[in-house]
Order: structure tokens, then sequence, then C-alpha cells
């Protein structure tokens, strides 16, 4: 079975600053995606990023990119430019050959100070 | 594009009740998955629909269920509600290939008591 970790509860920044939120997976798939979906105090998921795991790329989405290594098993998440709605709570998540099913880590609930 | 809808948005049963929830996708998407988050368990994964067919199931009892209409639509039902039901539930749809990205509803916010 496919794990998702996210080793920080909780994470904070100033405003403009860049943050960085890790997230490890384990997996024995060798076909897989990794997502970063960011949920606001709102509750609606919205999807932040998507890599696939065959692309050596980095995936970025304007001022979000991620670090993926993908033989350390570890797929980060850099938020430049730090944003007072970027505060939320995020989510990493794994999606291999199982249709349909996402796989969350625990979530990072980001503060962003003025 | 409208986004994915979920009615109702709250709904307060007691225990024993059974309930049904609604999730409408995204227009031209056909696969829609289900979600429980709670405080103590996280994210899970219920059931994932495609075409009317299920094609995925997590790990939940058998007082949850689900069903896709040919409109691609999808309700899921709780019989016997437990006061452990209580939760967000979260439908996504997406088009139904692998690894294709799932689009969230705002969820229904369900309290039993």
């Amino acid at each position: 079975a496919q794990t998702v970790t996210q080793s920080q509860p909780e994470m904070s920044v100033q405003e403009a600053e860049t943050v960085t939120l890790s997230c490890t997976y384990d997996t024995s798939e060798s076909d897989y995606y990794l997502f970063w979906y960011k949920q606001p105090p709102s509750r609606q998921m919205i999807l932040v990023i998507r890599q696939e795991a065959y692309k050596q790329q980095n995936a970025t989405e304007n001022r979000f990119s991620v670090n993926f290594q993908k033989a350390a098993k570890s797929f980060s998440l850099k938020i430049s430019d730090s944003q007072l709605g970027d505060a939320a709570m995020y989510f990493c998540a794994y999606s291999g050959t199982s249709y349909g099913k996402l796989t969350f880590g625990q979530g990072t609930i980001l503060t962003v100070h003025p | 594009k409208a986004g994915v809808t979920q009615t109702p948005r709250y709904l307060i049963k007691t225990r024993g009740q059974q309930v049904t929830l609604s999730c409408s996708p995204i227009s031209g998407h056909r696969s829609v998955s289900w979600y429980q988050q709670t405080p103590g368990q996280g994210l899970q994964f219920l059931f994932e629909y495609f075409s009317e067919t299920q094609r995925n199931k997590g790990n939940f009892p058998g007082r949850f269920s689900g069903r896709q209409f040919s409109n691609s639509r999808s309700e899921m039902n709780v019989s016997t509600l437990e006061l452990g039901d209580s939760a967000l539930y979260l439908c996504a749809s997406s088009y139904g290939g692998t690894g294709n990205e799932q689009y969230f509803g705002p969820g229904t916010r369900l309290t039993v008591t």
C-alpha cells in the first residue's frame, strides 16, 4: 500500500518570503503522479500543482514549484513571494494505478504573517 | 465551466438514520471519487465511479454505498448512521484516466447526533 507522510504539522512564513513544505511517500509502483492541494478555511480543496513521476523536470505554477526527488521519494512544495491568501492547510497526495484514488498526507497548516 | 457542486452543504441526522449526498461533476468529467475527511483520520478514499460503474473502493463498511447516473452525477448513501460518521464528505471529478487531476466540490458537512 502507498503511504504519504507530511512531517510538518504547522509552518509559518512572513508575507513576501519563501517557504518550503515537505512530503515523502512510499510506493512500489513505477508509474504514479503526485499532487499538492490547498484547503483554506472555506474547506474547498484547490489543486495547486501536479507532477508526473516519469518526468525529471520539476513542475512549476506561477509562485508554486516542487522539488521532486524520485530516488529519495520526496516531493516538497516551495511557495515564493508568500501572500496572505496562501494561508491554508496543504495536502500532499499520491495517485498510482488505483483508479480515482488519491492517498493524502496528514496536512501542513501554513500561516502567513503580514 | 461550472465547478463541482455538492448538495446539501450541511446535514444533521440522528443515529440509525440514513442519508444521501449528491455530487454533480464538471461538465465532460466521467469519473467521480468520494472522500471522507475527519480530524482524526484525515482524508480517506471511499469509492470511485466511472461511466456508472464502481471501479474502485476504499476500506469502508458496506453501510457506505454509491451510484452514478448516466449524466455522471453521483450519489453516496450511508445507512444506519453512527456517531463516527460525522465528517466532511468531499467528492471530486476528473476525466477518469490514471493520474488525471481531480477537482473537488465544496463538501457536505454531516453531523450525526
